[in-house]
Parts: C-alpha cells; structure tokens; sequence
C-alpha cells in the first residue's frame, strides 16, 4: 500500500447520473492531484492542490468538479460525463507541490465506466 | 516546453536477460526524472528519480537508471529480468520552469516471457 486510498475502485454511471470519487491520504503530504488515464495515452494531469487550495486546472470540462476539503482529503464530484470520460482516474499526493525534486505516491485507481 | 518521448510501445524480454527501457526528454532548464512502474489494476508505484550527481541512479527491486545529458536520455536498466517485472513502465520529468506539472511519457509494457 503506497499510503493512498481512492474510493470507489469501479465505477458504471449513466450520463446524467452524479457521483464522486474520493480520495485519502495518510502521509502528511501537503499536495494532491488528480489524473486520468485513458488507454494508449500518456497521464494526463487534470487538477493540482497544494495546502487545500487548487493551484492547476488544466483545461478540465466543468463537468469534472475537484474539491479539497482539507490536505489530507481530495474528491471529484462528476455530473454530465460523456462516453469518452470513461478512464482510470488517479489520485496522488506528494509532499509539496513546488518542490520538483519529489516523488507523487499514486492511489490505486477508479476504473469509470460511463454508458 | 516540457516532453517525454518512450519510443517503444513494448519490449520482450526472456528472464535472466538484461533489460533496458528507454526514455528521451526535453526540457528547458536541468532536469528531474522519475521512473514509475503500473501493476494491473493498481495505480503508478515510484521506482527511482535523478535529481543531480552520479548518472547512474539505483532504485527498487534492482532497477537502476542511466542520466546522459547530451543524449537528454535516461533509460531503465535492470541487469537480469524476472517474470514478475512484466508490467507498464512510465518516465516522468519536471523542471522548474514547468511549475506545478510532471509530464510522464505514454508508457512501456514490459513482458518477460519464462
């Protein structure tokens, strides 16, 4: 276990559903992100937080929803989704989110399936 | 700007062979590079990273890394291959004119056939 929990692991949602996926850290890290993993594709970086404020957003629809209650607490509320957000999504953290020299520790994953 | 080029897809390895990845990078300012490994079902777990100093760089279950800066390449290394290291293998690189971003490379797989 790398210290990160993302919740659900699976996912199948209808388009006009709503749902969150849920991400905890206990490592004491001060930054955490969001990615999504789609197939035969490099990571593409999707939210950052450092210290509970979002610090990058990077060009995400706004039917991605990213909030941080507190530094150890990351979710991401969904409402909307197209077929083509159908992707792994990963949560990571790491100590801070300026300093270039660290390490991000990834979650297992939440695989969303959107039909 | 910032980008990471893996050139192969996948790369076939028999076990006991030695077994190199490669990476290809370019930044602006000095680089930071990181290996991750992905499981199936799981999500991305650190290998190693060249922060400055020696290029060659060892990390987990007997990975090493080689830096070379001329030829901006810092490919994975691993003397003798296990069945058990088949999995998809990211490079990742930030610099600091890159802000708050790790740009990682579309992955690897590594397969090692017994």
């Amino acid at each position: 276990e790398t210290g990160v929990t993302q919740t659900p692991r699976h996912l199948v949602m209808g388009m006009t559903n709503k749902k969150s996926l849920k991400c905890e850290q206990h490592l004491g890290h001060n930054a955490m992100y969001w990615y999504k993993q789609s197939a035969k594709k490099p990571l593409e970086l999707m939210f950052v937080y450092s210290l509970e404020e979002r610090v990058e957003n990077n060009s995400v629809p706004s039917r991605f929803s990213p909030e941080c209650p507190n530094s150890s607490h990351l979710f991401l509320h969904l409402h909307t989704l197209q077929p083509e957000d159908s992707a792994l999504y990963l949560c990571a953290s790491s100590q801070e989110a300026t300093v270039v020299n660290t390490e991000a520790f990834f979650g297992q994953g939440t695989r969303l399936t959107v039909v | 700007a910032q980008s990471v080029a893996q050139p192969e897809d996948q790369v076939n390895v028999a076990e006991g062979n030695p077994l190199t990845v490669k990476c290809t990078y370019s930044v602006s300012g000095n680089p930071y590079l990181f290996w991750y490994v992905q499981y199936p079902n799981r999500g991305l777990q650190f290998l190693l990273k060249y922060i400055t100093g020696d290029n060659l760089v060892k990390g987990s279950y007997g990975f090493e890394a080689e830096f070379n800066k001329s030829q901006t390449s810092f490919h994975l290394k691993k003397p003798s291959a296990l069945v058990s290291d088949s999995a998809l293998y990211f490079c990742a690189v930030r610099d600091l004119r890159g802000g708050f971003k790790t740009i990682f490379g579309a992955g690897t797989r590594l397969f090692v056939k017994a």
